[in-house]
């Protein structure tokens, strides 16, 4: 069976810290890794994917993840936290048929 | 585009009356999505269609439960009759040609079974 994991369901750390969230998934995933975030009251959108090619993956509002096929992982990171980036963050992976985390609520604090 | 669109964005009922959920994909995505997000389940896909034709449906609860998409640009979720159990935010989310597999998301419908 499929299965992607997170671990920490609650993450907390000071603004201007580095940000790391870590997704690890069953080697039946397909090859196809995402991160999304969701605001308090929204549905989610797309920080970064992985499909094929370059290992390391650049997303949107400095967010960066790197697939590592040998640990099975997709780690998402930011060198610098921000008040702004507190919210809840899925890993998910797949094809047609997304198999998602159980999510992470990262906190900045001041 | 607009993105997806998901209405009613909340909704309060009470215990066995009919509840329909619509919403309608971006303009030439032929995949659509159900999911259901509570606190102690997390995300659950319930079900998905490609080109209008329901290819899984085997996250759908019970047959409470059912879904359609009609043409390419709307579906809705019906629950009949409606539970508290069933409260949750459902969302739609739609896909392209899966290249990159990626989805997109509608803000989510809040339901309120009481």
């Amino acid at each position: 069976a499929q299965s992607v994991t997170q671990l920490g369901s609650h993450v907390s750390v000071s603004e201007g810290a580095l940000v790391l969230l870590r997704c690890n998934y069953s080697s039946s995933v397909p090859p196809y890794l995402f991160w999304y975030v969701q605001y308090p009251n929204q549905g989610l959108q797309l920080l970064l994917k992985y499909t094929t090619g370059a290992t390391l993956v650049k997303g949107i509002n400095g967010f960066e993840a790197e697939f590592k096929k040998s640990e099975t992982s997709f780690h998402l990171t930011k060198p610098s936290a921000h008040m702004s980036d507190a919210a809840e963050y899925f890993c998910a992976g797949g094809g047609n048929k997304l198999t998602f985390g159980t999510g992470t609520q990262l906190k900045v604090e001041l | 585009d607009a993105g997806v669109i998901q209405s009613p964005r909340h909704e309060v009922t009470e215990m066995g009356q009919e509840v329909t959920l619509r919403c309608k994909p971006i303009s030439g995505h032929d995949y659509l999505f159900w999911y259901r997000q509570t606190m102690m389940r997390g995300l659950e896909l319930l079900i998905y269609f490609n080109n209008n034709v329901p290819i899984d449906d085997s996250g759908m609860p019970e047959d409470r439960f059912s879904a359609k998409m009609p043409n390419a640009s709307f579906s809705t979720l019906k629950i009949q009759p409606s539970e508290p159990r069933d409260s949750a935010v459902y969302f739609c989310a739609s896909m392209g040609y899966p290249l990159d597999n990626e989805q997109f998301f509608g803000p989510g419908t809040r339901l309120t079974v009481l």
